[in-house]
Formats: structure tokens, C-alpha cells, sequence
């Protein structure tokens, strides 16, 4: 059974710092990996993803994948209070459609002003 | 611009009752997607619809069924509600042929049965 974990938190930053979370995954076959941000009682939404090995940055997010150790993480530089949300991994193995798309349960930030 | 419209945003039911879950999209979006979400355990696929006329189960389909009404159009039904499905139900769409990662995501309909 495909497995995503993420360590549910809270994680407490200050305000400016840099908020690092993690995600690792079961599955060696998985392509694709996503980082959603879902604010208290709000849906979620995509922030980020990547494919390849190493990093990517946007803006304030740079997500790391590393295959080889099945993990991928998300820092986010600066964090705001605004950046206080429930972060999401989602992981595709690339194998047909929906099916095999899976999320993590999330970990939870507050970044403390 | 809605976007992805989801309705009802909040419903209570008896167990054994029926209801329809509705969701529409404005984007042109082929995919669509209904997954729940309950607490430590993410967001798990129910259905999900890779074009018009087509749907597939997915994590967690028992107790449930949907139907791609059009391409704007992708409703779940739940046909003897049970307490075990009270949960948050969100519908997403999107419009990556390949990955078919959720991109746009609804409201969500905040279910509980008594």
C-alpha cells in the first residue's frame, strides 16, 4: 500500500525564519510529488510541485526531492504569519489517473509573530 | 470567474437517508475529483472522472456513487448514509492530461450523520 507521512505537528517558527517540512514516501516508482498549503476551514490549494531530483524555487517556496532517500520537503524562507496552515504532500506515481494520486495527512505551521 | 462551486456547504443527516452532493466547474477542466477529508488522515480519492462520460473509483468508493452529468458536472451520491461517512467532501478538477494532480478544489461540503 502506497504510504505518504508527514509529521503532523504543529511545527512552530518565529516570524522571518525559515519553516522546513517533510514528507516521505513508500512508493519507488512515484514521478511526481505536490505541495498543497490548506488554511483552517478553507480547501486546499497547490503551492508546488516537482519531478526531478534536487530543488525548485518560487518565490519565498523552495520544494527538495531527493528519490533516492524517498523524501521531498518544502522551506519556505521569510515565514509570515500569513504562512500559518496546514501543508499538504501529495505523491503520483504516474500510473493511470487518480488512483494513485496520494496525499500525506499534512503538518500543521504556525509561525509565531 | 467561480472557479470550482460546491452545494451544499453544510448538511445533516439521519443514517439511511440519501443525498446528492453537487459540484461544478467553469474552467473547462476535463478531470474532476471528489475526495474527503477527515482528521490525521488526509485527503482520500472517492471518485474521480478523467473526461465526460467516464468515472473510476478510487481510495474509498463503498457507500458512494457519482456521476459525470456533463463536463461542467461531476455529483456524488450517497445512497443509505452512514455515521462512518461524516465527513468534509471536496470536488477538484484539473486540467493536466498526464498527472492528473487536483488543481482547483471547491469549497467543500461539511457532512455529518447522526
Amino acid at each position: 500500500q502506497k504510504e505518504v507521512e508527514q509529521n503532523s505537528g504543529p511545527l512552530s517558527v518565529p516570524e522571518g525564519a525559515i519553516a522546513s517540512l517533510n514528507c516521505t514516501y513508500s512508493d519507488r516508482g512515484s514521478q511526481s510529488f505536490f505541495w498543497y498549503r490548506q488554511y483552517s476551514g478553507k480547501s486546499p490549494e497547490l503551492i508546488m510541485f516537482i519531478y526531478s531530483n534536487g530543488d525548485k524555487e518560487d518565490g519565498r517556496f523552495t520544494a527538495q526531492l531527493n528519490k533516492a532517500s524517498q523524501y521531498v520537503s518544502l522551506l519556505i524562507r521569510d515565514s509570515q504569519p500569513s504562512d500559518s496552515a496546514t501543508y499538504l504532500c501529495a505523491v503520483n506515481n504516474g500510473d493511470n489517473y487518480g488512483q494513485n494520486f496520494v496525499f500525506g495527512p499534512g503538518t500543521r505551521l504556525s509561525v509565531l509573530p | 470567474n467561480a472557479g470550482v462551486t460546491q452545494t451544499p456547504k453544510f448538511q445533516v443527516l439521519k443514517t439511511g437517508q440519501s443525498m446528492t452532493l453537487q459540484c461544478a466547474q467553469d474552467m473547462n477542466h476535463n478531470s474532476m475529483y471528489w475526495y474527503r477529508q477527515d482528521p490525521g488522515m488526509g485527503l482520500r480519492l472517492i471518485y474521480y472522472s478523467a473526461s465526460e462520460g467516464t468515472t473510476d473509483k478510487g481510495e474509498v468508493p463503498n457507500g458512494y456513487n457519482v456521476s459525470r452529468l456533463n463536463k461542467r458536472e461531476f455529483s456524488l451520491r450517497l445512497e443509505s448514509a452512514a455515521p462512518s461517512q461524516t465527513s468534509v467532501y471536496f470536488c477538484a478538477s484539473s486540467d493536466r492530461q498526464g498527472l492528473h494532480q487536483p488543481q482547483h478544489f471547491g469549497d467543500g461540503t461539511r457532512l455529518s450523520i447522526l
